[in-house]
């Protein structure tokens, strides 16, 4: 199956730095990317899709200037977590997909844990 | 309204048992539906998609009912290793052509000896 490589699988970060999160589709053209949050014991939460070339969409409650999401290519894509504080500790996860076919599912990186101390 | 809802359980059930999940969608314009799998602190992977006829593969039997705008997700004879969270997984359209996904909250399977 297609893979999809998520950098880096764990960070630790002081409160008020930024982390950058990149995403890769090592075999197929990501059209589409998704980026997801989730809390322990909770379900992932989509934070913003983004298509190749254009600005991504965020949910209601995201906060686009914190949370910069950059997709310049088909294969990588990135989530920029700036000024981050404890609360924004959390497992990020990104998808990519190939919109282009209807049914195409969706493959998921390995996620990053993020803490904020 | 939550735009994909499931029961989260957690569903306890012994080994060998048959246990179904159920999920329902409010966006009657939705197009794909997958059930994915997602064991503790880690990535979801997809265990089936959702085909209007229904689908099998092996133990597990999926449906899918656009009327109800409702997906289940049927297993056979449990094993200890089916003990995941199940997340039902809704595609929806989206502005120029695109689409996004939408995860429900996911229902925890917990199987014992």
């Amino acid at each position: 199956g297609a893979v999809v490589s998520q950098h880096p699988s764990r960070v630790i970060c002081k409160s008020g730095t930024s982390v950058k999160i990149e995403c890769r589709s090592l075999d197929f053209q990501a059209t589409t990317m998704f980026w997801y949050r989730q809390f322990p014991k909770q379900s992932l939460m989509l934070m913003a899709t983004s298509n190749e070339g254009s600005k991504a969409t965020y949910e209601q409650g995201v906060e686009k200037d914190k949370f910069l999401i950059n997709h310049a290519s088909l294969t990588l894509s990135t989530l920029t977590v700036t000024s981050a504080h404890p609360e924004d500790s959390s497992f990020y996860i990104c998808s990519a997909r190939d919109h282009r076919g209807m049914g195409t599912e969706a493959f998921f990186g390995q996620g990053t844990r993020l803490t904020v101390v | 309204r939550k735009e994909v809802e499931q029961d989260p359980g957690p569903f306890n059930v012994p080994e060998g048992a048959t246990v179904a999940f159920n999920c329902t969608y409010s966006n009657s314009a939705s197009q794909s539906f997958f059930w994915y799998r997602q064991d503790c602190r880690k990535e979801p992977k997809l265990l089936m998609s959702v085909y209007s006829s229904g689908n099998e593969d092996g133990r597990f039997t999926a449906q899918l009912n656009r009327a109800s705008q409702y997906i289940s997700l049927l297993i056979r004879d449990s094993k200890l290793s089916d003990s995941a969270t199940y997340l039902c997984v809704v595609i929806v359209p989206f502005s120029g052509g695109y689409n996004k996904l939408i995860f429900g909250a996911g229902t925890r399977l917990a199987v014992h000896p």
